[in-house]
């Protein structure tokens, strides 16, 4: 596709479930971004991956929290016992991985946890 | 750890006026880039602007024009000629310029400022 596919655009699941984020980033992007935006904030980091492998995952908030990206393309971001706190927009982006590289954002996924 | 602040959760401009967004940032770093981004209601967020640190000669595009003042850290945003379109969220961002180095590739971004354009 032309730009950052992102899905579901809306998951509505209920406390303790577990849940998968999907993230499609732009064909020949090595660079791939989980951000997390709560409800009147700023995105803030989750992940950020370079081909395979997470190069960093510091943002990630508890062990609840995984992701990954076997092949280098699609990214799964996963939640496990979901809580009500992780209610939440989450943005997924990609560059070309270059240091002043763009990055081009999807359109998130809203995450609601009854 | 690099911080943004962005001091106005809104602004409001009239159609055809110009209108200046705030942004702060606190950083030990001399190289680093900064970034304004515009959020619509789709949520996909877009870019604006981009200045490097070290470019002393601030960025535009367009209608939109960057003041930077390393020295205070600051990076104001300037909309000319506004649009009914430009209404959006706008979110100041902060990237470390020594990323070869070791440093973090993440965005940094402040709470944003919603700005609304009255025709």
């Amino acid at each position: 596709g032309a730009g950052v596919s992102q899905t579901p655009s809306n998951k509505v699941t209920e406390k303790g479930k577990y849940v998968e984020l999907r993230c499609d980033p732009i064909s020949g992007h090595t660079a791939l971004y989980w951000y997390r935006q709560s409800l009147g904030q700023g995105p803030e980091f989750l992940i950020y991956f370079q081909g395979t492998g997470a190069a960093d995952d510091s943002g990630l908030p508890n062990d609840r929290f995984f992701a990954v990206r076997p092949e280098g393309s699609v990214s799964t971001l996963k939640i496990q016992r979901t809580e009500r706190g992780d209610s939440a927009v989450y943005l997924c982006a990609s560059s070309l991985g270059r240091v002043t590289g763009e990055l081009f954002f999807g359109e998130g996924s809203r995450l609601t946890v009854l | 750890a690099q911080t943004v602040t962005q001091s106005q959760p809104e602004m409001s401009v009239q159609e055809a006026e110009t209108v200046t967004l705030s942004c702060t940032y606190d950083t030990s770093e001399s190289d680093y880039y900064l970034f304004w981004y515009k959020q619509p209601p789709s949520r996909q967020m877009i870019l604006v602007i981009r200045q490097e640190a070290y470019k002393q000669q601030n960025a535009t595009e367009n209608r939109f024009s960057v003041n930077f003042q390393k020295a205070a850290k600051s990076f104001s945003l300037k909309i000319s000629d506004s649009q009914l379109g430009d209404a959006a969220m706008y979110f100041c961002a902060y990237r470390s310029g020594r990323i070869l180095q070791g440093g973090s590739e993440k965005l940094v971004f402040g709470k944003g400022t919603k700005l609304t354009v009255n025709p």
